[in-house]
Parts: structure tokens; C-alpha cells; sequence
């Protein structure tokens, strides 16, 4: 099983509005990230979480707070968005967080079916 | 940060002719991931390469890569319909094997 599990689909949200997006893997990974993909565009990076603790954050703006409350979940909170941060919310987990080196193996990142996000 | 860059950006090609997607990375290839994306969908894992060199199929879909060229390429043998989407190669950085960077896409269409 291969599976990342993102919920909702589809979201519609006003820009004072709280909103959060959720992911889900039962495949004992250990590293869990967010991108967030325009239309168009190459999915972007946005955070990474090890171990269940913040390793990479990608200059996201703090409207946008990641939470990963245990090794199978991982959270997006969304508050104050703005229009222009609609866009496809992609998950992907791998299952080891270690960094590359002369022993270090890149690992294949699993990704989900995305959150589509629109900010009115 | 590593850039990706991806010919051609678009293709168009008739039902069971053969094409190939290109990659090729600004910085050196510590790995390279191919991946296919259906419109609006998430990312369908095709293929991870690893070393200089190495050449991987699954089923029609052929990549490989060449190290030194900082490249690897995509290549479809007998394009179907069920082939088009949008094509990413992605490579992690060095230091940080889980912060990842993808190519800037390449649109299949495949005409019946």
C-alpha cells in the first residue's frame, strides 16, 4: 500500500476565514511534506517534516502553519489567505528522512491526490 | 537551488509514435525521480534513477541518466492515450536528500 491520503479535495475559503487541510499515510514514513503547485507550474516545496518535528521550512508565510501531531498525520492550518495563494496543495511522504551523503539513499517520495484550494 | 529544466514544454504526438522528454539539472544529479501528473491530480511515482548511467523500463516508458551531462531523458515507445499528462523529473539536493526540486513540466497530448 502506497497510499497518502489528503482531505478535503476541494476547498473554498474567504480570507478571514480558519481553515485546515489534512494528510494521512499508514506506511510507516517517517518524512512528511507540503507543496503547493500553481497552475501550470512544477510543485514548490513548502515544508518538511523528520521524525515528526520541522526540518524544512521554505520561506512560507506564517499564514500557512504545518503541524504533524504524530508519524502518520500531517496538518496544514490556514488562516488570512490571500487570492493568490489558491493553488493545488500536494502531501508526500518518504520513508526516510535522513539527508543524502556518501551512505545516504534518496527515498521515493509517495505523493497524495491534493487539496484543490481557492481563496475568495 | 537546483534548477530543472525540461524539453519540450508541450508535445503533441499521433497514437503509437514514439517520443522522448528531456531533463537537465543546473547542478550535479545526486538522483533523479520521473514522475506523471493528470491535470488537477497528484503525482504518479514512474521511475527514481540513481546512478550514472543507469537505465530503468517499466512497461513502455524508458529513462535514463547520464551524470555527466547533468541529464536524463524520458522516452515512450508506442505512445497510447492512456500516456498523456504532465511529465516531472524531480532531483533532491545534496546535503538534504528530502528537499526536492522539480522540472518545469512537459504536456503529452496523445492523439487517437
Amino acid at each position: 500500500d502506497t497510499e497518502v491520503t489528503q482531505t478535503p479535495k476541494h476547498l473554498v475559503m474567504g480570507m478571514t476565514n480558519k481553515k485546515s487541510l489534512k494528510c494521512e499515510q499508514h506506511m510507516g514514513h517517517r518524512a512528511m511534506y507540503w507543496y503547493k503547485q500553481k497552475a501550470k507550474k512544477p510543485p514548490e516545496l513548502m515544508f518538511v517534516y523528520s521524525y515528526e518535528k520541522l526540518s524544512i521550512n521554505e520561506s512560507v508565510p506564517s499564514r500557512f502553519s504545518p503541524e504533524c501531531p504524530n508519524s502518520s498525520l500531517l496538518n496544514l492550518h490556514l488562516h488570512a489567505l490571500q487570492p493568490e495563494d489558491s493553488a493545488l496543495y500536494l502531501c508526500a511522504s518518504s520513508r526516510n528522512p535522513k539527508g543524502l551523503g556518501t551512505s545516504g539513499r534518496i527515498d521515493i517520495q509517495y505523493f497524495g491526490a491534493g487539496t484543490r484550494l481557492s481563496v475568495l | 537551488s537546483q534548477e530543472l529544466e525540461q524539453s519540450p514544454q508541450s508535445l503533441i504526438v499521433q497514437e503509437g509514435k514514439n517520443l522522448t522528454i528531456n531533463c537537465t539539472s543546473s547542478k550535479t544529479l545526486y538522483g533523479l525521480y520521473w514522475y506523471k501528473q493528470k491535470y488537477g491530480e497528484g503525482l504518479i511515482f514512474l521511475m527514481m534513477l540513481q546512478k550514472g548511467g543507469e537505465e530503468k523500463s517499466h512497461e513502455k516508458i524508458t529513462a535514463k541518466l547520464d551524470e555527466k551531462k547533468q541529464q536524463s531523458s524520458l522516452h515512450i515507445t508506442a505512445s497510447q492515450p492512456s500516456h498523456a499528462g504532465i511529465y516531472l523529473c524531480g532531483a533532491p539536493t545534496l546535503n538534504t536528500g528530502n528537499q526536492f526540486y522539480f522540472g518545469t513540466g512537459t504536456s503529452l497530448t496523445v492523439i487517437p
